[in-house]
């Protein structure tokens, strides 16, 4: 079984300022790792994930997340936030077999 | 590509009335899933299918809830009788493991609200 633990359920941070949220995983199989942004009445996107290869997996607006295997850990983090990067943000695992355990969720809520 | 669709975006109905969700998935996805997601219980799934088949519904809530994927591009969550509890968002995504795209396309939701 897999389960997904996201340590913070809000996150408040002001504009420009850095921010890192936390999700560490337990699994007894090996998986895959994501992290999906939901903004306000919208679905689920896929913001990056990490299949294979580098441990540093980075997205197009900016965010990015380490594999960290002796931790079974997978941070995001990003150096600079803006106002439109409020939104709720979702770690999740996926096995081989393709089903995925979702986090709780974190709320960023990015202050001007 | 369109995307994965869902209709309706928004379902209003009395207590005991039969509600039924429709989604298309992405052409060739031949993976689909059904989540639930309220404010207290945040993001569930219920069901997920592989080339039509269902392969884990340990989390549809009770037998008021089925789903069906009678072909590869078009799957039903029903609910009978609704209950003012089953009030939430529900979600449905596909995926494909071919090609290493793995990652869940989700649709716009369903806001169902039972009264």
């Amino acid at each position: 079984a897999q389960s997904v633990t996201q340590l913070d359920s809000q996150v408040p941070v002001f504009e420009e300022a850095p921010v890192e949220l936390r999700c560490n995983y337990s699994s007894s199989v090996s998986v895959y790792l994501f992290w999906y942004v939901q903004y306000p009445n919208q679905g689920l996107q896929l913001l990056l994930k990490y299949l294979s290869g580098s441990t540093l997996v980075e997205s197009i607006n900016g965010f990015e997340a380490e594999f960290n295997k002796s931790q079974t850990s997978f941070h995001l983090r990003k150096p600079s936030v803006h106002i439109s990067d409020t939104a709720e943000y979702f770690c999740a695992v996926t096995t081989n077999a393709g089903k995925s355990t979702f986090g709780d969720g974190t709320t960023l809520t990015v202050k001007p | 590509d369109a995307g994965v669709i869902q209709s309706p975006r928004h379902e209003v109905t009395e207590m005991g009335q039969e509600v039924t969700l429709r989604c298309k998935p992405i052409s060739g996805h031949n993976s689909l899933f059904w989540y639930r997601q309220t404010m207290m219980r945040g993001l569930e799934l219920l069901i997920y299918f592989n080339n039509n088949v269902p392969i884990d519904d340990s989390g549809m809530p009770e037998d008021r809830f089925s789903a069906k994927m009678p072909n590869a591009s078009f799957s039903t969550l029903k609910i009978q009788p609704s209950e003012p509890r089953d009030s939430a968002v529900y979600f449905c995504a596909s995926s494909s493991r071919t090609g290493g795209v793995i990652e869940q396309y989700f649709g716009p939701g369903t806001r169902l609200t039972v009264t």
